[in-house]
């Protein structure tokens, strides 16, 4: 079946780099694109960007471009969302996702926490 | 970019039916995909494809789309039925991908 397991939480200084992976399994890697989304506490989900862990190449959103970098490493079937310049608004719990038909996000890692505290 | 509005939150009776809607313009248009997310957990893929449930989700869950409006309906409502509840569609702007603002189902 289906695994995306997520690397653990992270406590991150103002400022400070976070890189979080997802590692697949159950199917294969690069035949399915993976999704990067994060949710605020208490609030809502957000969208960050795709990457094709067949080519590599990545799509992101507006709000995180130039501070968010996705890979993959095809040999482990891992991917990885580096986020820059964290500040506190950053906090979040933070979900790989694979997509699925229609654009929907059909599997979902178990999340990461990432807490930007001085 | 494409902006889609749910209610920030529904209630209902056990064993009532629930409809959490979805409104967006045009939405009819799209594919609209329904997430459920308890507490504490990851999000799970309840519908796809408007209507279309995955494998293990039960039947009391459906969904339509037409209009402006997309819906989602869980028929005789469980306890265990409350969660937030998101929609989401791809669109063909910069943030291909767009999730409403989700709706906190609660069983009375």
């Amino acid at each position: 079946q289906v695994q995306l397991v997520q690397s653990g939480a992270e406590v991150k200084k103002p400022g400070a780099s976070v890189k979080v992976s997802c590692k697949a399994s159950g199917y294969t890697f690069t035949s399915y694109y993976m999704h990067w989304v994060r949710q605020a506490p208490g609030q809502g989900l957000e969208w960050m960007g795709i990457i094709n862990p067949s080519g590599g190449s990545t799509s992101y959103a507006q709000k995180f471009q130039g501070r968010v970098t996705m890979t993959r490493d095809t040999s482990t079937s891992t991917v990885y969302m580096e986020l820059s310049s964290l500040r506190s608004e950053d906090t979040a719990v933070y979900y790989c996702a694979r997509e699925g038909m229609g654009g929907n996000l059909a599997g979902w890692g178990q999340g990461t926490l990432v807490t930007v505290s001085s | 970019s494409y902006v889609l509005t749910q209610p920030p939150s529904v209630s209902v009776a056990p064993g009532k039916t629930a409809r959490i809607t979805c409104g967006g313009n045009n939405i009819g248009s799209k594919s609209v995909h329904w997430y459920q997310q308890k507490p504490g957990q990851a999000p799970v893929l309840v519908i796809y494809y408007d209507s279309d449930r995955p494998s293990g989700i039960p039947e009391r869950f459906s969904g339509s789309n037409s209009g402006n409006t997309a819906t989602l309906t869980i028929s005789r409502v469980e306890a265990g039925d409350e969660a937030d509840y998101y929609c989401q569609v791809w669109d063909s702007s910069s943030d291909p991908v767009v999730f409403g603002g989700g709706t906190k189902l609660t069983v009375l």
